[in-house]
This record gives C-alpha cells, sequence and structure tokens, in this order.
C-alpha cells in the first residue's frame, strides 16, 4: 500500500506570495492533518479535515487554510507569505474518526525570502 | 489546555548504552499518548501508542515506553542502543476531539561509536 505522498518536496518563495501544498493520504484514510514543523517550535498542528470538512483548526492566522476533496486529498494554501512561514509542513492520514495511527508524509520544505 | 515537555532538547549517548527520553503531559483526562521518532528528511513514524491498559507498551525497534499517570509521564525507554536510532523523538498527546495531537518539541538523539 503506497503511504502518504507530498508534493512538492520542495518549495522557495517570496514574501507576499501564495503557496499549495499538496497531500495525497493513504488509500483508505478520510482524515487528513497538517502540521508545521519549525527548530525549536516541534510540530504546531494547522487543521484537520474529515469527509471534506474542517474538523479541528490550531493556533494560526486566517492566511492558513485547506479544503479536502471527496477522495480525500488536501491541499493547504498559504497566502501573503512571511519569512516566519519557512518551515516544513507535515500531512498525515489516518482512518477515522477514532484514534488510529496517524501516518505521516515526508513533507513538504518551503522556504520564503 | 493540552500541552507535551520534553525537557531534553539534545541527548548524546554511546552505542550499547540504555537510553532514556522523558516526556510529560498536560491534559485533564485519560490521554492518549504517543511517540514517534523522524531520521533526517523523514517523516515521523510511530514509535508506539497507549490508549488504556497495561501502562508499559511495547513498540517497534526494541523501543518501550511506561505510562505513569501519578507523574503526568509517558518516558521512552531502550536497552540497548543502536547507531540507526540517531534521529528526532517526538512525544505527542491526542486530544479527545477529533485526531488533533499536541506535540512535544522534540528530543535530538546522538549515539557515538
Amino acid at each position: 500500500k503506497a503511504g502518504v505522498t507530498q508534493t512538492p518536496r520542495y518549495l522557495i518563495k517570496t514574501r507576499g506570495q501564495q503557496v499549495t501544498l499538496s497531500c495525497s493520504p493513504i488509500s483508505g484514510h478520510r482524515s487528513v492533518s497538517w502540521y508545521q514543523q519549525t527548530p525549536g517550535q516541534g510540530l504546531q498542528f494547522l487543521f484537520e479535515y474529515f469527509s471534506e470538512t474542517q474538523r479541528n483548526k490550531g493556533n494560526f492566522p486566517g492566511r492558513f487554510s485547506g479544503r479536502q476533496f471527496s477522495n480525500s486529498r488536501s491541499e493547504m494554501n498559504v497566502s501573503t507569505l512571511e519569512l516566519g512561514d519557512s518551515a516544513l509542513y507535515l500531512c498525515a492520514s489516518s482512518l477515522a474518526q477514532i484514534y488510529n495511527e496517524q501516518f505521516f508524509g515526508p513533507g513538504t520544505r518551503l522556504t520564503v525570502l | 489546555a493540552q500541552s507535551v515537555t520534553q525537557p531534553d532538547i539534545h541527548i548524546t549517548v554511546s552505542e550499547g548504552a540504555s537510553l532514556e527520553l522523558r516526556c510529560n503531559y498536560s491534559y485533564g483526562a485519560t490521554p492518549y499518548l504517543f511517540w514517534y521518532v523522524q531520521s533526517p528528511g523523514q517523516g515521523l513514524q510511530l514509535l508506539l501508542k497507549y490508549f488504556s491498559g497495561d501502562t508499559l507498551v511495547q513498540g517497534i525497534k526494541g523501543f518501550e515506553a511506561e505510562f505513569k499517570r501519578s507523574q503526568s509521564s509517558f518516558n521512552l525507554r531502550k536497552p540497548s542502543v543502536h547507531w540507526s536510532d540517531a534521529a528526532e523523538y517526538f512525544c505527542a498527546v491526542g486530544a479527545l476531539t477529533g485526531n488533533q495531537f499536541y506535540f512535544g518539541t522534540g528530543t535530538s538523539l546522538t549515539v557515538i561509536p
């Protein structure tokens, strides 16, 4: 079974631009979560989608948004990029609403210049 | 509010020595606890998890963790470390609502020959 895939793996953008990251979960997984990982901050929860609905949201500004499609694939968008948005963005998928193991993708490394 | 503290930012051990990584959590109810490992350039891989029952949990790669409610701790242990264990280790607590997880800031493990 294929794992969680994220595209692109690396991105370089400039301040003020916007970016869209994509995540394809493991087949059959309906829950997709997004995390921002930065040195010293660890992983910070952005949001979680289940069946195309945002179920949980972390404490991030409205510039960060996401969506999930009917095939469970998810995208996250960051508008008006800031230098501080440089980070590794991780996507994780799991089976359903109760506690199942989260499977993480390799991440997208975003650099904002 | 839920939170996770990993007091050790970096630990160095000799190959073959025992290892203990500390994790303290703050959560109002029975916690769902996890340990993940992240190798350089990789996503996170689940080592073990605790939902209920036996407080000593066995995981992959020879790791184990013990849940101590009285100390709000979930420390990760391994009796004999291998050079391939060098990585970043994250402790996480799961919230009851959906699949929202709170991660610690991680402990970086260096293994010296």
